[in-house]
């Protein structure tokens, strides 16, 4: 089975920086995803990682310990549009592949 | 706006309706999805389609009953649903299954009453 495990809420302020934790357990990984979904909208991509340690994109940054089965998303310089839920999500790999959801993180940014 | 297109946003049915939610993806991807996300859940996986094959049924109840005529069409048909089949249902698409990025649409908001 698979499971994802994530804090359900964190509150930051403008400018600051947060991170964004991600354990799992699965049957077979193939890498770890972030998206962002804003209150009523589609979740969008974020970033990817299938090797262990950090990808940078700008003020996102997505780190994996394939050892530790765990990633996190770090968020620097944040900006009030950041406020949203944040999923990490994990591929399975070949024809059955498929991607499974954590239950996903609401991150409030305050002025 | 993401390349993958679903209808209707909004849909109020009763428990005895018939209706259909459609997905239509202009990406060329070949796998497509549904998704169903509740209040304080997680995006649930419903079903995986890959080149219109379904390879993926995560038990799933019957009055849900996905139909992929083509790579870029995939739909949804309810019937006899349940108040709590209220929720919003997400349709997306990527590369293949095993793919990280994936593309959704809007969502449909369904209100079973």
């Amino acid at each position: 089975g698979q499971s994802l495990e994530q804090p359900s809420e964190v509150t930051a302020v403008e400018g600051a920086i947060v991170q964004i934790n991600c354990t799992y357990q699965t049957s077979g990984f193939y890498g770890l995803s972030w998206y962002q979904q804003h209150d009523g909208g589609a979740p969008t991509f974020l970033s990817y990682n299938a090797l262990d340690g950090l990808e940078e994109t700008g003020r996102f940054s997505s780190f994996l310990s394939r050892s530790d089965s765990y990633g996190y998303l770090l968020l620097q310089e944040l900006q009030m549009k950041d406020s949203a839920s944040y999923f990490c999500a994990v591929t399975r790999p070949g024809n059955t592949g498929k991607l499974i959801f954590g239950q996903g993180t609401t991150l409030q940014v305050k002025p | 706006e993401t390349g993958v297109t679903q209808t209707p946003r909004h849909l109020v049915m009763g428990m005895t309706n018939k209706k259909s939610l459609k997905c239509e993806q202009h990406l060329g991807h070949n796998a497509m999805y549904w998704y169903k996300q509740s209040a304080k859940k997680p995006l649930e996986l419903m079903f995986v389609y890959n080149f219109k094959e379904q390879t993926e049924n995560n038990s799933v109840p019957s009055r849900f009953s996905p139909e992929c005529p083509n790579s870029s069409h995939l739909f949804l048909h309810l019937h006899t649903l349940q108040p709590e089949d209220s929720a919003l249902y997400l349709c997306a698409s990527s590369q293949d299954p095993s793919y990280p990025e994936a593309f959704f649409g809007q969502g449909t908001r369904l209100t079973v009453v």
